[in-house]
């Protein structure tokens, strides 16, 4: 089946360092979203990008699609302590079921 | 607007024992329905997947069963838990290729 793999598996930043987190796909993929989980908490959806070569940003954080739609990337300028915690990529599969990446844990040290 | 209800949030069973999770969904109608379970510090395992009432597609091979007995209830459950059961259960919705609202999350202990 289809497989959604995230690196780095950890990050251990000093606040005010940047981050970026990198998902890969196999096969092509028709959109990729992006989550976040805070420690002891559920995963909260940040975005979704459909289009080749897609660029979106969320003040610090920038998210981007691949142009062959096979990987996507998550990068946060000068983290904060309230930036902790595993951000997730997910991707729907060709029966519309969605798999979740690996999963990047990040922890940002003040 | 839309909204996900799951309990308990936490649960302490001795191995052995029968084990009930549910999760309901209100504002939407026709979701997509997830089970995930999370061991510490780890990614998102699938467990089960349900596409309309009674339809339930099994991830992987385990101890639990799921059901859907109506549009927008989901049940995990499970004869007799193992250690290995142990983990943070989450339930999800979507629909068709859009964003996944999860629940609280069930953390459960078996002992």
């Amino acid at each position: 089946g289809q497989q959604v793999m995230q690196i780095p598996q950890y990050q251990h930043v000093q606040e005010g360092e940047d981050f970026t987190t990198y998902c890969n796909s196999s096969t092509t993929l028709s959109n990729i979203q992006w989550y976040k989980q805070r420690p002891g908490g559920h995963p909260v959806f940040l975005i979704q990008l459909v289009k080749s070569g897609e660029v979106k940003k969320q003040k610090r954080l920038t998210f981007q699609f691949g142009e062959a739609k096979k990987n996507s990337s998550l990068h946060i300028t000068a983290t904060q302590t309230t930036d902790v915690g595993t951000y997730f990529c997910a991707a729907a599969d060709n029966t519309d079921k969605l798999i979740f990446g690996t999963g990047t844990r990040l922890q940002v040290f003040p | 607007s839309q909204t996900i209800h799951q309990w308990p949030a936490t649960l302490v069973q001795p191995v052995g024992s029968p084990l009930s999770l549910e999760c309901t969904v209100e504002g939407t109608s026709n979701p997509n329905l997830y089970w995930y379970r999370q061991a510490a510090g780890r990614g998102l395992q699938l467990l089960f997947y349900s596409v309309g009432i009674g339809q339930i597609s099994s991830e992987v091979p385990q101890n639990l069963s799921a059901s859907r007995p109506q549009d927008r209830q989901f049940i995990l459950s499970s004869k007799k838990l193992l250690l290995s059961d142990s983990g943070f259960y989450l339930c999800a919705h979507n629909r068709q290729l859009a964003e996944a609202f999860f629940g609280q999350g069930t953390r459960l202990t078996v002992v």
